[in-house]
C-alpha cells in the first residue's frame, strides 16, 4: 500500500461548488503539505501543517482552507471553486527531523 | 529567500547519450537541494538529495548531481539516457518552512 494516499484521484466540479480533497499518510510524519501544480510553474505551496494544532498559509492560500483531523490526515477544501483552480493537487509529508518530502499520487481537479 | 532556477524548460537527447539538466540555486544559508522526477500522470519521486555530506550525490536509476558552491549550481547528470527517463524533472531547494520548486525541465528521449 502507498504511504501517502489522496482521494479522489480525479474530480470534475462546477464553479461555486464546495469540494474537499483528502490526504492520508501511514509514514508517521508530523509535517504535511498541500501543493498545486500548473503547467510550466512547478509546484506552489498552498498550506502546511507541522502538527495537528499547527496550520500555516503558504504562498497561494487564497480561496483554500485546510483541516488537520489527525496526525495522519490533512484535507484541503475549496469553499467556492473557480475555473482558475483547475490544477493538479499534491499532498506531501515529511519527518520533522528530515526535509525530504514524500508525495501522494495527486488529484486532478477540473472546475467548469 | 531560497529559490532555484532551472535553466532549460525542455531538453531532448538520443537514447544512449548523456543527460545534463541544469539548475542554479539561491540561498542565504547552506541549503539542502533535491531533484525530483515526475513521470507522465504520476506523482513525484525523489531522485537524490544533497545535505552537505558530499558534493557528488548519487541517486536512483543512474542519476547523480554535483553541488558546486562557487557556481551555486546543482546540475543533474546521467551517462546514458534510457527511454524510461523521459519525464519532468524538478530541482528543489529547502526553504524555511517547506520546499521551493523550480519550474521543471521536460526531458525527451528519442530512439
Amino acid at each position: 500500500d502507498a504511504d501517502v494516499t489522496q482521494t479522489p484521484r480525479n474530480r470534475i466540479t462546477k464553479t461555486g461548488k464546495r469540494i474537499m480533497l483528502e490526504c492520508s499518510q501511514t509514514k508517521g510524519h508530523d509535517r504535511m503539505y498541500w501543493y498545486r501544480q500548473d503547467p510550466g510553474l512547478g509546484l506552489q505551496l498552498i498550506y502546511y501543517s507541522f502538527d495537528v494544532k499547527d496550520i500555516n498559509k503558504g504562498e497561494i492560500s487564497d480561496g483554500y482552507s485546510v483541516s488537520r483531523q489527525a496526525q495522519a490526515k490533512f484535507s484541503l477544501s475549496l469553499e467556492s471553486a473557480i475555473p482558475n483552480q483547475t490544477a493538479l493537487y499534491f499532498c506531501a509529508t515529511s519527518d520533522g527531523g528530515s526535509e525530504t518530502q514524500y508525495f501522494g499520487p495527486g488529484t486532478r481537479l477540473l472546475v467548469l | 529567500a531560497q529559490s532555484v532556477t532551472q535553466l532549460d524548460s525542455h531538453v531532448s537527447v538520443s537514447e544512449g547519450t548523456p543527460v545534463l539538466l541544469r539548475c542554479n540555486y539561491s540561498s542565504s544559508y547552506s541549503p539542502s537541494l533535491f531533484w525530483y522526477v515526475q513521470h507522465p500522470n504520476k506523482g513525484l519521486q525523489l531522485l537524490l538529495k544533497y545535505t552537505s555530506a558530499a558534493t557528488l550525490v548519487k541517486g536512483i536509476n543512474g542519476f547523480e548531481a554535483e553541488f558546486k558552491k562557487s557556481e551555486t549550481s546543482f546540475h543533474l547528470t546521467k551517462p546514458s539516457a534510457h527511454m524510461s527517463d523521459a519525464a519532468e524533472y524538478f530541482c528543489v531547494v529547502s526553504g524555511i518552512y517547506a520546499l521551493n520548486f523550480g519550474k521543471g525541465t521536460s526531458l525527451l528521449v528519442t530512439p
